[in-house]
């Protein structure tokens, strides 16, 4: 049973408009929430985080947004840029288990 | 030098074989993970640790075993390689919670 969903396997977003990732979970017990970019032969690198005693976090062009009644976060990136394609991951941490719950990931594409 | 390194960074090994795939730190983090990504499914957790003395499983441990060599090394091995483990595979450190994860660049690992 998949705890951390990420429903978009691919969104294209063009050049200077705002790209929305989301994400929904399942597990009431989820305490703290990250998103991770992964470029190709990369690993993934940090990007964001946000508490569940928060409802927003901004960092630069990076925002984040937790509903944690509809059990939902998004990740708002504005404006987009090209350097901004990659995979964005989903990552719940809490609920019982040890490490980090990761969602399947969204590939974002930036078109100039 | 980079805080997770992974090595090899490309393997193709045949059917049965033996192989290890090695995994240091030198962000003197005690929790170590290892992950492997398949296109559509994410990161999904092997293997994990939170000091030399502890190893645990993950979601997908079958057909894989660990060893902590020290604080900074936690090495995978795939005892019998089949083709089904033909995957993209990451290591992870990380001091806790607010701290997210720092991934290596991945070993992509061919079973023929």
């Amino acid at each position: 049973d998949q705890q951390v969903k990420q429903n978009s396997p691919s969104l294209s977003v063009q050049e200077g408009r705002i790209s929305i990732l989301n994400c929904d979970y399942t597990n009431s017990m989820f305490d703290y929430f990250l998103w991770y970019k992964k470029y190709p032969a990369e690993g993934p690198t940090f990007l964001i985080s946000i508490s569940s005693i928060k409802d927003k976090n901004e960092d630069g062009r990076f925002t984040v947004f937790l509903n944690k009644s509809a059990k939902h976060l998004s990740l708002h990136i504005v404006p987009s840029q090209p350097g901004d394609s990659a995979v964005y991951f989903c990552a719940a941490w809490g609920g019982g288990a040890d490490g980090l719950t990761f969602g399947k990931g969204t590939h974002l594409i930036i078109q100039p | 030098d980079a805080d997770v390194t992974q090595t090899p960074r490309n393997r193709i090994t045949k059917t049965g074989k033996r192989i290890m795939l090695e995994c240091s730190q030198t962000k003197g983090h005690d929790r170590m993970y290892w992950y492997r990504q398949d296109p559509g499914l994410g990161l999904r957790l092997i293997y994990y640790s939170f000091d030399v003395k502890d190893i645990n499983k993950g979601e997908i441990s079958d057909g894989y075993s660990v060893s902590r060599q020290a604080q900074a090394k936690f090495s995978l091995s795939l005892e019998s390689a089949i083709p089904n483990q033909t995957a993209l595979y990451f290591c992870a450190t990380s001091g806790g919670v607010n701290y997210g994860y720092t991934f290596g660049s991945g070993t992509r690992l061919t079973v023929v």
